[in-house]
């Protein structure tokens, strides 16, 4: 069975700070891969999605992540925090089946 | 907009209860799940349906059933409410290739 693992529960981090939030799976054949925010009162979005060609995938507000085939990862970043970026990120992947959640990670930023 | 709504923000029940929530969406899509969500735990799938009433079990399906009578509308049945039920649930629906887009979410609590 696939699973996800989103390597930090919760992280903290001051305005302007870069932003790297870890995703890996096991699976071995072809994924969709995707990240879903989910702000304070809000319901959950999808920030940027993989499905296939550049690995270097660009999301709405100044998000990307990086589909590694080789390391079965799909990592988040972003270069520059605000404090609006405050949220619950969710790591997803779709392989044969089912799309599989990471348990996500709870990131604030600190004005 | 893709839009998915759900019945209810916040719902009290009590032990022993038939709850229902209810789900819509009018984008036409013909997947549409539940899930639930727990801290920690990020969000389970408990069933999903490809097609009117068509269901299947995802990973939590016990003490749970689905109705989808309609192309726009699935339903969430908790025949009868127990404390670890207390969860936030979240709808979702997508095409049969796509993302999913979720609800805003329906608190339960199970005293």
């Amino acid at each position: 069975a696939q699973s996800v693992s989103q390597h930090n529960h919760h992280v903290i981090l001051s305005e302007a700070a870069s932003l790297e939030l870890g995703c890996n799976y096991s699976y071995g054949g072809t994924v969709n891969l995707f990240w879903y925010v989910q702000y304070p009162g809000q319901h959950l979005q999808l920030l940027l999605k993989y499905f296939s060609g550049d690995p270097l995938v660009k999301g709405i507000k100044g998000f990307e992540a990086e589909f590694i085939k080789s390391k079965f990862s799909f990592n988040l970043r972003k270069p520059s925090v605000q404090w609006s970026d405050t949220a619950e990120y969710f790591c997803a992947v779709k392989g044969w089946g089912k799309l599989q959640f990471g348990a996500g990670t709870q990131v604030v930023v600190t004005p | 907009d893709v839009k998915v709504t759900q019945s209810s923000r916040y719902l009290v029940k009590r032990t022993g209860e038939k709850v229902f929530l209810e789900c819509v969406q009018d984008m036409d899509h013909e997947n549409m799940f539940w899930y639930r969500q727990d801290p920690g735990l990020g969000l389970r799938l408990i069933y999903f349906s490809y097609d009117v009433k068509m269901k299947e079990k995802g990973d939590i399906p016990e003490g749970y059933s689905v109705s989808r009578e309609k192309k726009e509308r699935f339903s969430l049945i908790l025949e009868s409410a127990s404390t670890n039920q207390t969860s936030m649930y979240l709808c979702a629906s997508s095409s049969r290739i796509n993302e999913q887009f979720f609800g805003p979410g329906t608190r339960l609590t199970v005293l």
